[in-house]
């Protein structure tokens, strides 16, 4: 089954500066990587995804990058805010059985990002 | 459009008993899934349901297993509870476009 490698698995920056988090993914089939945000108490929340057909998605300070051939993925933030702070979780469904379009997904184990005011 | 509910929100049980968890999806989301997060351990996918079918399976025991019903809403149950199952077990309902949206969770703790 897939298997999704996350690093850092704890990630430390000033106010500003930039945070890089990368996911590496085993399933060649996998067609779909969404990131979730999940703060200290809340749900999992979407923060970007990107498909398979797709290099790079931007999303105001959040960017995404997929690189198929050698199966990793990574988060971009850029001008962290102390509001960043949170876990962050990447993810990599390949399709589904019988025809559907995703299958289950598979998360990585989180990177505990923390902005320093 | 309400989110994706989960009740209860806190349990607690002791060694030996069952539970039953139960989520209700976004309205129109036929899929469902359940996951058990840990600090160790992240987010471990238990399975998914389908139209009332279980479509995907994750690597647990057979004492979790969860059901659908024919209004989508999913339970989920666990039988001679070990304290390793304490968690958050957290359900997503899943739109088209493939994106899971999360519940706020029951946490469970087994005494």
């Amino acid at each position: 089954g897939e298997n999704v490698e996350q690093h850092p698995s704890t990630l430390s920056v000033q106010e500003g500066d930039s945070a890089v988090i990368k996911c590496t993914y085993s399933d060649s089939a996998s067609n779909y990587f969404p990131w979730y945000k999940q703060e200290l108490g809340k749900r999992p929340q979407l923060i970007i995804d990107i498909r398979s057909n797709v290099g790079e998605k931007k999303d105001q300070r959040i960017a995404v990058t997929l690189n198929k051939t050698a199966k990793h993925f990574s988060l971009h933030i850029t001008e962290t805010q102390p509001e960043d702070s949170a876990v962050y979780f990447c993810a990599a469904s390949s399709p589904g059985a019988g025809g559907t379009s995703y299958g289950k997904l598979t998360f990585g184990q989180g990177t505990i990002l923390t902005v320093h005011p | 459009k309400a989110g994706v509910t989960q009740t209860p929100r806190y349990l607690i049980k002791t060694r030996g008993q069952q539970v039953t968890l139960s989520c209700s999806p976004i309205s129109g989301h036929r899929s469902v899934s359940w996951y058990q997060q840990t600090p160790g351990q992240g987010l471990q996918f238990l399975f998914e349901y389908f139209s009332e079918t279980q479509r995907n399976k994750g690597n647990f025991p057979g004492r979790f297993s969860g059901r659908q019903f024919s209004n989508s809403r999913s339970e989920m149950n666990v039988s001679t509870l070990e304290l390793g199952d304490s968690a958050l077990y957290l359900c997503a309902s899943r739109g088209i476009g493939g994106t899971l949206f999360f519940g706020s969770g029951t946490q469970l703790s087994v005494l």
